[in-house]
C-alpha cells in the first residue's frame, strides 16, 4: 500500500527566503506525482505535475523535482512571498490503483513580513 | 464560474439525518471522485466513478453512498449521519483521455454533524 509522507508538517520563513518542501513515498511504481496548494477553507489547486519519466518541472518561482528510485520529491519555492502562505500537498498516482491518488498530509507554510 | 461546483458549501446536520452533497462539473471529464479531508489524515478517497455506469468504493466508503446521475453530476449521500463524519468533503474530476491525468478539485463542502 502506497504511503506518502511530507516533512515538515509546518514551516515559517521570512519573506524573500528560498525554501524546500519534502515529499516521500514508499512505492516507486508511480505514474506521476503532483503538488497542490490549498488555501484555508478552500479547494486544492494543482501547481505542478511530474510524470514518472521526468526529473523536474518548473512554473515561475516553483520547481519540483522527482527521484523515483529513492521515493522522493521536493518542491522548491524561490524568493518566498506572503501570498505563498498556504498548505502544500503532494500526491502520487501509483500503477495498479486505477487512477486513485494517494495524498500526503501536507506542509503548512507561513511566509512572514 | 468554477469548473467543479459543490453544493452546499457548508452544512450543519443532526446525528441520524440523511444528507446529500452534490457535485457538478463543466470540464467534460469522465472521471469523478469524492474525498474527505480530516486534520492530520490528509485526503482519503470515499468513492470514484470512471463513467456513468461505473461506481467504485474507495478506502473509506462505509456509511456513504453515491450516485452518478450524468457524466457531469456525482452526488454523495450520508444515509444516517454520525459525528465522526464531520469533515471537509471534496469532489474532483479528471480526464482519462489525457496523458497528464491532472485532477481538478471543487471548493469543498464543510459538513458538521452534531
Amino acid at each position: 500500500k502506497q504511503e506518502v509522507t511530507q516533512i515538515p508538517a509546518a514551516l515559517s520563513v521570512p519573506e524573500g527566503e528560498n525554501l524546500v518542501l519534502n515529499c516521500s513515498f514508499t512505492d516507486s511504481a508511480i505514474y506521476n506525482l503532483q503538488w497542490f496548494r490549498q488555501d484555508p477553507g478552500k479547494g486544492l489547486t494543482s501547481l505542478l505535475l511530474i510524470q514518472s519519466s521526468q526529473r523536474e518541472q518548473t512554473s515561475g518561482r516553483l520547481n519540483a523535482s522527482l527521484d523515483k528510485s529513492s521515493g522522493r520529491s521536493t518542491l522548491y519555492i524561490a524568493a518566498s512571498q506572503p501570498g505563498d502562505s498556504a498548505t502544500y500537498l503532494c500526491a502520487v498516482l501509483t500503477f495498479g490503483t486505477a487512477s486513485k491518488l494517494t495524498f500526503g498530509t501536507g506542509t503548512r507554510l507561513q511566509v512572514t513580513l | 464560474d468554477a469548473d467543479v461546483t459543490q453544493t452546499p458549501r457548508n452544512r450543519i446536520t443532526k446525528t441520524g439525518k440523511r444528507i446529500m452533497l452534490e457535485c457538478s462539473q463543466t470540464k467534460g471529464h469522465d472521471r469523478m471522485y469524492w474525498y474527505r479531508q480530516d486534520p492530520g489524515l490528509g485526503l482519503r478517497l470515499i468513492y470514484y466513478s470512471f463513467d456513468v455506469k461505473d461506481i467504485n468504493k474507495g478506502e473509506i466508503s462505509d456509511g456513504y453512498s453515491v450516485s452518478r446521475q450524468a457524466q457531469a453530476k456525482f452526488s454523495l449521500s450520508l444515509e444516517s449521519a454520525i459525528p465522526n463524519q464531520t469533515a471537509l468533503y471534496f469532489c474532483a474530476t479528471s480526464d482519462s483521455g489525457t496523458e497528464r491525468n491532472t485532477i481538478y478539485f471543487g471548493e469543498g463542502s464543510w459538513l458538521t454533524v452534531v
